[in-house]
């Protein structure tokens, strides 16, 4: 069985540029959800996925956008990016609570 | 308002050493409560869940409705317990609310 996997591990970016982040669920596992932490701070809930469909949504703009595939990957897209997106995003799998996390992207945007 | 507080951004103790990290909540229902566990250089991890009442690693963690809390608890504290622990709360989905982490660091 494996974890929880993300791509890229590190990114960087300009201001305005659009940026795709990948996960990959742990097996079996049909929620993701994902969380922005941005340094020193806990992370904040974006947006949550169940079998394709988004299940819950957090207070971040609509150029926040995300997919889940058939076999519940998923994807985050941020367009217009702006320096304050820059931090750490995480992916957390989970099938019935406890969610699991994945390492993480760090985006930076310049 | 949903919020997670965690009042210490650091608490340092000696090995052997009691621990009690603290954590607060706000939250309108019956929330779930989690404690997330960050190791020096590794992923978010849970530690525990309040539902499950169990012991991991010698931390417990009661939740006390009449005083909103879930504090962490360990009675002997060991240099490999250094991290970055996470209080988090679920309501009726499994969105989870993070309070902003407190850095424990056990010295030897």
């Amino acid at each position: 069985e494996t974890g929880v996997t993300q791509s890229p591990t590190h990114l960087i970016k300009t201001r305005g540029q659009q940026v795709t982040l990948r996960c990959s669920s742990q097996s079996g596992h049909n929620t993701v959800s994902w969380y922005q932490q941005a340094l020193g701070q806990g992370p904040q809930f974006i947006f949550q996925y169940y079998r394709e469909e988004e299940n819950g949504r957090g207070n971040f703009p609509p150029r926040f956008s995300g997919l889940q595939f058939p076999n519940y990957s998923s994807e985050l897209n941020v367009n217009a990016l702006e320096l304050d997106d820059s931090a750490l995003y995480l992916c957390a799998s989970s099938i019935q609570g406890g969610q699991f996390f994945g390492p993480g992207t760090r985006l930076t945007v310049l | 308002a949903q919020r997670v507080t965690q009042p210490e951004k650091l608490l340092s103790v000696f090995k052997g050493a009691p621990v009690e990290l603290k954590c607060n909540y706000s939250y309108s229902g019956s929330p779930e409560l989690f404690w997330y566990v960050q190791y020096s250089r590794q992923r978010l991890q849970l530690l525990l869940r309040h539902i499950s009442r169990e012991s991991i690693k010698g931390f417990t963690a009661d939740l006390n409705k009449g005083e909103t809390s879930f504090h962490l608890k360990k009675p002997f504290a060991q240099e490999e317990d250094s991290a970055m622990y996470y209080c988090a709360l679920s309501g009726n989905t499994d969105k989870l609310i993070f309070g902003t982490g407190t850095r424990l660091q056990v010295f030897p």
